[in-house]
């Protein structure tokens, strides 16, 4: 089993729609949680990180962490096709940055 | 401008030739890390360091080799390069306290043949 795992897609949503993006996570260690988004080609670009169980909410980005499930999600609201790119999950123990494969989102116009 | 910057940022050599992939940063970072990304297999960790004179082995270091005698470069190094470390190489760096915020560079896309 992966350490971080996530479904990799593609995952297509129409233009104004929620897109929902899931991972999971193995180590109960893991300390705090990430969500970057990686355009074709491009470095990654941190969008949220959470720490608490519960919802954390950002513009447009809702990050949600259920630790006793070892669940965190992604919600992206009124999704725009410049959403369109792939979302990696990372997980923090100690100095250490575990990344899921990553879910590739299309946001179709 | 604040930035993480690699070099080279292509790369294409032949088993057994040692080279090494640079990596700056002029933000003042303590923490620098290393990945590398392969489809399928995300991004991992390859080295990482805390500050100067510390690093530690992330989650793949075999066949790498980091050093960090300034705070601002931190060199990925492959003494014997393998076909199997053909990847797509970042280099990216954290504030002490704020290593969640990490700046990626580039990246550099490596071919070993």
């Amino acid at each position: 089993q992966k350490e971080v795992e996530q479904n990799s897609g593609p995952l297509s949503v129409p233009e104004g729609a929620i897109a929902s993006l899931n991972c999971t996570y193995s180590d109960r260690g893991s300390q705090s949680f990430f969500w970057y988004r990686q355009y074709s080609g491009k470095s990654p670009e941190l969008i949220m990180f959470i720490y608490s169980n519960g919802d954390k909410e950002d513009g447009r980005f809702t990050a949600q962490l259920n630790k006793a499930s070892q669940y965190v999600s992604l919600l992206i609201r009124d999704s725009q096709p410049s959403d369109s790119a792939t979302y990696l999950c990372a997980v923090k123990r100690g100095q250490n940055f575990v990344f899921g494969p990553g879910t590739r989102l299309s946001v179709l116009p | 401008e604040a930035q993480v910057t690699q070099n080279p940022r292509y790369l294409i050599t032949v088993t057994g030739k040692k080279l090494t992939v640079t990596c700056s940063q002029n933000m003042n970072h303590e923490y620098m890390s290393w990945y590398r990304q392969d489809p399928g297999l995300g991004l991992r960790q390859i080295y990482y360091s805390m500050n100067v004179e510390v690093t530690d082995k992330g989650d793949v270091p075999e066949g790498y080799k980091v050093s960090r005698k300034e705070k601002r470069n931190f060199p990925l190094i492959l003494e014997s390069p393998s076909p199997n470390q053909t990847s797509l190489y970042f280099c990216a760096s954290s504030p002490y306290g704020r290593v969640e915020t990490q700046y990626f560079g580039p990246g550099t896309r490596l071919l070993v043949l």
